[in-house]
């Protein structure tokens, strides 16, 4: 597609169980970004991919966060023993490089994850 | 670190109103400042940019213009429409070093018919 994919778009689990959020960057696009959004919190940095290497991966609010991204495409973020704090907006950003001044970030629409 | 400050919202105007939204801005270097919306159901999308000191970034007439001196990037429009109804989110990407982008806690926009 055109734009940044993010899949599912809705994910209801429950406490203590692990999810996996997917997401599609734009062709080409050689910097992915994770982010949350909590309601009225803003963005949160999570994560950002340098083709498949994580310069950063000090947003990560746990050891129980992790992500990957293969072949310099899809990535993945992983959350094992979901948190009910947990719930929240993952966002899913690409832009054609880091380090590039001025460069936009394309995003998802985003992973809507509630945590009963 | 770099951070960004915009006005809380919600920001509640009439159509045809002049609109402000306040963005200030803390980082080292020259960097990169953006405006995002996101409309209700949506994924954010860019709304304008500014890369150097003095650049002015419009669009769908929204203006803003990079003031390194009180470094500031405040968002305007002359006339709101209905449809300008969003969250509108002031960023920055840095000039060096860490390539992580700053965003503010986003400004909530309702404008009544």
């Amino acid at each position: 597609g055109a734009g940044v994919s993010q899949s599912p778009s809705n994910k209801v689990t429950e406490k203590g169980k692990d999810v996996e959020l997917r997401c599609d960057p734009i062709s080409g696009h050689t910097a992915l970004y994770w982010y949350r959004q909590s309601l009225g919190q803003g963005l949160e940095f999570l994560i950002y991919f340098q083709g498949n290497s994580a310069p950063d991966k000090s947003g990560l609010p746990s050891d129980r966060f992790s992500a990957e991204r293969t072949g310099g495409s899809v990535s993945t973020l992983t959350i094992q023993r979901t948190q009910q704090e947990d719930s929240a907006v993952y966002l899913c950003a690409s832009s054609l490089q880091t380090g590039f001044l001025g460069n936009e970030q394309f995003f998802g629409p985003g992973t809507r994850l509630t945590v009963l | 670190g770099n951070s960004v400050t915009q006005m809380e919202g919600p920001v509640t105007l009439s159509e045809e109103a002049f609109l402000t939204i306040n963005c200030t801005y803390t980082a080292t270097g020259y960097p990169s400042l953006f405006w995002y919306v996101q409309y209700p159901g949506e994924g954010l999308q860019l709304l304008l940019k500014a890369t150097k000191a003095d650049d002015k970034g419009s669009n769908k007439g929204f203006e803003a213009t990079y003031r390194k001196e009180t470094t500031s990037f405040h968002l305007e429009k002359g006339s709101v429409q209905v449809s300008d109804s969003a969250v509108y989110f002031c960023a920055l990407s840095p000039s060096g070093g860490s390539y992580i982008p700053t965003f503010g806690r986003g400004t909530s926009l309702i404008v009544h018919p």
